[in-house]
């Protein structure tokens, strides 16, 4: 079955530490971006990824880092340098069809908490 | 201005009603249009997308697009408690391949 699986869904830091999430697609898709979303907030993007070794920053990227090494792979770090990383952070893939209708499919979220 | 706005809500009717989302947004260039529908706690899931003016249908679920107006709309017809979640709207520049801009989404209750 098709999908996208991130891990761990719940994660607990304290402050300071650097943490990574992962995100696996198995769709084939070649494209991968991270969101990040606040109570009461829309989704804000973070990071995007079109292709395997390249990635662009979104509108939120300071204090995050991600990798692209794996077409099925896109990490995401949150380093300390995040003022406020306590977020639900969800990964999500497009295909390459017809490209401004490839609707986003999302991974169920981590939710990371930071004290 | 947002590149997408939505009325916060939360929007509350009845089942069986008709419930009707809207969703503004600044581009003009923008190609393609979708919505999807968050249950607390989890991730976002897709109910439909359209790119051309007019009406799109699927079940009981219509989408509507006025480009002119910059305007998109949801309704929900015959309203049910498991309809009950935030919608988000979500919008597509065509500047960059996929990417998309979503609005606050609104939380709609439906109530028995």
């Amino acid at each position: 079955d098709g999908g996208i699986t991130q891990s761990p869904k719940y994660l607990f830091r304290k402050e300071g530490q650097n943490v990574t999430l992962s995100c696996e697609q198995n769709l084939n898709h070649d494209a991968m971006y991270w969101y990040r979303q606040d109570p009461g907030q829309g989704l804000r993007l973070i990071y995007y990824s079109q292709i395997v070794n390249d990635f662009q920053k979104g509108d939120i990227a300071e204090g995050y880092s991600v990798s692209r090494e794996k077409k099925e792979s896109f990490p995401l770090t949150v380093t300390s340098a995040q003022k406020n990383p306590t977020a639900f952070y969800l990964c999500a893939s497009s295909g390459t069809g017809s490209s401004y209708n490839s609707p986003l499919h999302f991974g169920n979220g981590t939710r990371l908490t930071v004290t | 201005q947002k590149e997408v706005e939505q009325n916060s809500g939360p929007l509350s009717v009845p089942e069986g009603a008709i419930a009707s989302l809207n969703c503004t947004y600044s581009d003009r260039g923008s190609q393609s249009f979708f919505w999807y529908r968050q249950y607390s706690g989890k991730s976002p899931e897709l109910i439909m997308f359209i790119y051309s003016n007019g009406d799109k249908e699927d079940g009981r679920f219509t989408a509507q697009l006025n480009k002119a107006s910059q305007y998109v709309s949801l309704l929900i017809r015959d309203s049910q408690p498991s309809d009950s979640a935030t919608y988000l709207c979500a919008v597509n520049r065509g500047s960059t391949l996929g990417r998309l801009y979503f609005g606050r989404g609104t939380q709609l209750t439906v109530w028995p």
